[in-house]
């Protein structure tokens, strides 16, 4: 079954400073892996979907790599807001219905 | 539309109410999902829609939970009997489903923070 971890759990950083976070699967064979960003009581906004053939995606100050075949991705934030608080979820879709979810980071960045 | 709709937002109710939740998806988008959040939680799988199909009912955690989804557009998430446990943030998912579609993601709604008291 796939097993979708992050890390670290959490991280705290002061505004301004760029910051990657961490995400690993088991199972090699996906489809896509989406990156979302979740606030506290709210629905997830999706940041970047990367399909299993892509190799990076890029929004604004965000970019998001895949290396498939090692089970890895990495969202990197540049130059970090407080308005980037928040818990970062990436997920992989392996079929119709299932998608996987990894454990989180909770993002937090100090004015 | 152009994004998932839930409705309400927020539904403070009393336990052993029905409720109703409604899920908008994008048009176009063949499947439906709906998940739960409790409080600190992961998300947790219920219900999904794919079609014409029969839904994947699964995730349902009792038989207080149903599902409906009509003319392959809109969904309700009725709960029935409505306890404490059953307090949590409830949200809906929308694919293209099947084929390439498996390479376009889901795209979430902002919730509905259903609360049992």
């Amino acid at each position: 079954k796939q097993e979708v971890t992050q890390i670290p759990a959490a991280l705290s950083v002061p505004e301004g400073e760029n910051l990657v976070l961490n995400c690993s699967f088991t199972d090699s064979a996906i489809y896509n892996l989406q990156w979302f960003r979740q606030d506290p009581g709210k629905g997830l906004t999706s940041l970047l979907l990367i399909q299993s053939s892509q190799r990076e995606q890029t929004s604004g100050r965000l970019n998001a790599s895949l290396d498939k075949s090692s089970g890895r991705s990495t969202l990197y934030i540049a130059a970090s807001q407080p308005g980037d608080s928040a818990t970062y979820l990436c997920a992989v879709q392996t079929g119709a219905n299932n998608l996987f979810f990894g454990t989180g980071t909770r993002l937090t960045v100090i004015p | 539309g152009a994004g998932v709709s839930q409705s309400p937002s927020n539904k403070v109710t009393e336990k052993g109410k029905d409720v109703e939740l409604r899920c908008d998806p994008i048009s176009g988008h063949t499947a439906l999902y709906w998940y739960r959040q409790s409080l600190g939680q992961g998300l947790e799988f219920l219900i999904y829609f794919q079609g014409n199909s029969a839904p994947d009912k699964s995730g349902l955690p009792s038989d207080r939970f149903s599902a409906e989804r009509t003319g392959g557009s809109v969904s309700t998430l009725t709960i029935q009997r409505t306890q404490q446990e059953d307090s949590a943030v409830y949200l809906c998912a929308s694919s293209l489903g099947v084929g390439r579609g498996l390479l376009s993601g889901y795209t979430f709604g902002s919730g509905t923070r259903l609360t049992v008291v």
